[in-house]
């Protein structure tokens, strides 16, 4: 099985931050590698996918890289509506999620 | 818009099974996959299988064989996912989504309570 190792697990935050989570994949996953958000109370939401593709409608804050292994997600000005948790999937090996990176308010 | 509305909660006994339903709207139903997943807070997100809509081929997550069985009905647009052999740790938030990866589109979610 591929793990997939996401960190930090939680993050405060200021509004404006440039935020930044990693996804570690244990194998050699290609850029099979989607982004998901979701608030609380709601069902995941697409967004990013192919490690780096954004998908319709995300802001351009969001930003997705990594090859390989090595994953991150950027969120280059962090807004209030983007508390949520985040998770990375591969689907190279079945599919894998990560564990969740919480961001929180300081 | 793509829209796939699924079935209400449900409680459940150990040792029994549930069948959950996800309907489709919004597009044709065979023109994408539709993959199950898990969600508990202890475990996080599981992946646990897709169906072809169009062919009814299924690909199941290793751990989920034998306690996930995938289905679809094209005259309804609606996809079913039973769940046998119910014990605690079945209980959980369960999604159906679409396509198979790049997953675009949720359901709203079904939770399943498994207790005596």
């Amino acid at each position: 099985n591929t793990v997939m190792t996401q960190s930090p697990t939680s993050m405060f935050i200021s509004v404006g931050d440039r935020v930044t989570m990693n996804c570690k994949a244990s194998q050699n996953v290609g850029t099979n590698v989607d982004w998901y958000q979701q608030k609380t109370g709601q069902s995941p939401k697409l967004l990013i996918y192919g490690a780096s593709n954004r998908y319709t409608g995300v802001p351009d804050r969001f930003t997705g890289s990594g090859s390989g292994t090595d994953f991150t997600l950027t969120i280059s000005n962090m807004q209030a509506e983007d508390l949520a948790v985040y998770y990375c999937l591969q689907y190279n090996y079945n599919w894998t999620f990560g564990g969740g990176t919480k961001l929180e308010l300081k | 818009q793509v829209q796939l509305q699924q079935s209400g909660a449900e409680l459940a006994k150990p040792g029994s099974s549930v069948k959950i339903s996800c309907k489709a709207s919004g597009y044709t139903f065979t023109s994408y996959y539709i993959s199950w997943i898990k969600q508990t807070t202890g475990q996080g997100l599981e992946y646990i299988g897709y169906i072809n809509t169009g062919s009814g081929g299924t690909n199941y997550n290793e751990k989920f064989k034998g306690k996930a069985t995938l289905t679809v009905d094209k005259s309804s647009s609606t996809a079913f996912m039973q769940l046998s052999s119910l014990t605690p740790d079945d209980s959980a938030v369960y999604y159906c989504a679409s396509p198979i990866a790049a997953l675009a589109y949720w359901g709203q979610g079904t939770l399943v309570t498994v207790s005596s």
